[in-house]
Parts: C-alpha cells; sequence; structure tokens
C-alpha cells in the first residue's frame, strides 16, 4: 500500500484562472472522492468518482468538475476561480465505495488572489 | 443547513483523564458513522466507526456511543494522552444509490491533552 498523494501540495491562483489538482489514491482503491475543506469548517463533499464515473456530487457548481483514471489516479478541475475557492482540497480513496473507510490524502492547499 | 454539528469548537482534558467528544445529527437516512483525526499538514485519519444498528463499539482506549432516538453519538478516549492532541471530526454517512460513501462532516472539535 502507497496511501493518497495529492500534488501540488500548495497553489496560489489568480481570480479567473483555471486549476488542476492532482490525486494518486492507494493502490486498487477503484472510488475516489474529493473534498473541500475552508478554514475552521469540516469537509466539504464535492463530488464521488467510481470506476472512472461520477458516482454522487455534492452542493457545488458545474464549474467543479473531474476525471478518475484506469490507473486509480484522478483530477479535480476547477474554472473561472473565486476567491471563495481558497480552501484545503483534500482527496480520498475507498475500495468499492467503501461506506465511509475512507483513506485521505494531505490535501492541497490553494489560494485564490 | 449543517446535518451534522459538533458544537464543542474545543475541548481541554488533563492527560490520564477521559476525553468526551460529542456529535449530532439531523439527517435520518444516516446510518453509518465515524471519527476521524486530523493533525496539522495532514489529511484526516480514520478512528473509529459504528453502523446504526449498533449502539456502542470499542477499538482500545476509543469508544463510540450512538443514540439513535437523540440523533447523538460521542467518542470516548480512556485514558487520554498529549499525543491525542488534534482536531476530531464526526462524519456520517447514507446507504444506497449517489448517497453511499459520501461523509458529511461535523465542523471538528479541537482536542488538547495537557501533560
Amino acid at each position: 500500500e502507497t496511501g493518497v498523494t495529492q500534488s501540488p501540495t500548495h497553489l496560489i491562483k489568480t481570480r479567473g484562472q483555471q486549476v488542476t489538482l492532482r490525486c494518486s489514491s492507494q493502490s486498487g482503491h477503484n472510488t475516489v472522492s474529493w473534498y473541500q475543506q475552508a478554514l475552521g469548517q469540516g469537509p466539504q463533499f464535492i463530488f464521488q468518482y467510481y470506476r472512472e464515473e461520477e458516482n454522487g456530487r455534492g452542493n457545488f457548481p458545474p464549474r467543479f468538475s473531474g476525471l478518475q483514471f484506469p490507473n486509480y489516479s484522478s483530477e479535480l478541475n476547477v474554472n473561472a476561480l473565486e476567491l471563495d475557492d481558497s480552501a484545503l482540497y483534500l482527496c480520498a480513496s475507498t475500495w468499492d465505495r467503501g461506506g465511509g473507510g475512507y483513506t485521505f490524502g494531505s490535501g492541497t492547499r490553494l489560494t485564490v488572489v | 443547513d449543517q446535518q451534522v454539528k459538533q458544537n464543542s469548537p474545543s475541548l481541554s482534558v488533563q492527560e490520564g483523564r477521559i476525553s468526551i467528544l460529542n456529535c449530532d445529527y439531523t439527517n435520518s437516512m444516516f446510518d453509518y458513522f465515524l471519527w476521524y483525526k486530523k493533525y496539522p499538514a495532514e489529511g484526516p485519519t480514520f478512528l473509529i466507526s459504528i453502523s446504526s444498528i449498533k449502539d456502542k463499539n470499542e477499538d482500545g482506549r476509543f469508544t463510540v456511543f450512538l443514540n439513535k432516538s437523540a440523533k447523538h453519538l460521542s467518542l470516548h478516549i480512556v485514558p487520554s494522552q498529549p499525543g491525542d492532541s488534534a482536531v476530531y471530526f464526526c462524519a456520517a454517512s447514507g446507504s444506497g444509490g449517489t448517497s453511499y460513501g459520501k461523509l458529511t462532516f461535523g465542523q471538528g472539535t479541537i482536542l488538547t491533552v495537557h501533560p
């Protein structure tokens, strides 16, 4: 097992730009979820991918999109960045949608200026 | 609306004593509950979980209690150790359809255990 790794660890972007965050899931995990954690809050569910298809979405606009690849890596894309998108973005993976037993990465800290 | 609430932003406890962290939920469709611990600059780490068919689950120093009628759960840490100092998140998920595996988190409680 190699755990969940996310890149980059920190990122600064300008309002209106686009950003891609990357996640490498734990080996064998076919389910990945992305969460946004604002300062002082708990993580908020963005969406989940299961076997490369979106399998549930939280209350986030369409400019938040994702991809999952056959090698268990995944991406979170955010278009037209807004100041409020500044947050810690967490990737979590599990096997067969897990029902909760997710392994989290350390996150990407995105700052929008 | 906040479906999972941790009403205590922080808790301070002496080493060796019991830490009790509380969590309330409003969505009756939740049937699986988890506690995660988070250190700065790290992702949340799974601690312990409980299914709605149980009212207690123990794992070493950690015990989770679930009161379904009150929609309340608590995490007990006995004895507390300085290394337990972290942010603790309560999370819940439902089963079936696209809610399966989606975790709804509380705001977190900062636990500080003093030597």
